[in-house]
């Protein structure tokens, strides 16, 4: 089962809401990540969870904060968003072992649309 | 740093046409590189990977990929495409290491008529 899944689907929020984006994989992964990728553009990292401790940070405002609670959960808290905040955030999985051609594997996605 | 160049931004193409699409990269060390699909709505999906060995790798749909280091290359080629083929292609790069980013290119929107 390669199957990484994300909640919700679509998103429209407030730039005064607070919302959360979930990621959950059971592949025994150790590596999670966000990427955000807007309209024909390709992905771009935002933040790498490593054994559940942040390890890369792309230097994303701070009104996105992940969090990892355990090996299988990935989470996006969102605060004050901005409409040009609005894109597809991807969710993202991997061994973690750094062995040569880890594959990472991918969600649907979250569309988020802020207002 | 690592970077990641592809030629084509759209590729249209008939039924039964060959494909092939470019991919360079910029990177010192020891790299993974990938080809990813994304078809209208769904998520990415890996077609192939090189890391080591034969540089003619192998993927799914009939998709096959070289890598050739002393240009830096690994093209993405399909000998006859179909309508379902119709997708954006991503060449991406990774370093050999634990937890890093996959560093993709912008993007080839492959469109196939039938």
């Amino acid at each position: 089962d390669t199957e990484v899944t994300q909640t919700p689907k679509h998103l429209v929020m407030g730039m005064t809401n607070k919302k959360s984006l979930k990621c959950e994989q059971h592949m025994g992964h150790r590596a999670m990540y966000w990427y955000k990728q807007k309209a024909k553009k390709p992905p771009e990292l935002m933040f790498v969870y490593s054994y559940e401790k942040l390890s890369i940070n792309e230097s994303v405002p701070s009104r996105f904060s992940p969090e990892c609670p355990n090996s299988s959960l990935l989470n996006l808290h969102l605060h004050a968003l901005q409409p040009e905040d609005s894109a597809l955030y991807l969710c993202a999985s991997s061994q973690g072992s750094g062995a040569p051609g880890e594959t990472q594997y991918f969600g649907p996605g979250t569309r988020l649309l802020v207002l | 740093a690592q970077s990641v160049s592809q030629h084509n931004h759209h590729v249209i193409l008939s039924e039964a046409a060959s494909l092939e699409l470019g991919c360079n990269y910029s990177y010192g060390g020891t790299v993974n590189l990938f080809w990813y699909v994304q078809y209208p709505g769904q998520h990415l999906q890996l077609l192939l990977k090189y890391f080591s060995g034969d540089p003619l790798v192998k993927g799914i749909k009939g998709f096959e990929a070289e890598f050739i280091k002393s240009k830096f290359s690994f093209n993405l080629r399909k000998p006859s495409v179909q309508w379902s083929d119709t997708a954006e292609y991503f060449c991406a790069v990774m370093a050999n290491q634990a937890g890093t980013a996959l560093i993709f290119g912008k993007g080839t929107t492959l469109s196939v008529s039938s």
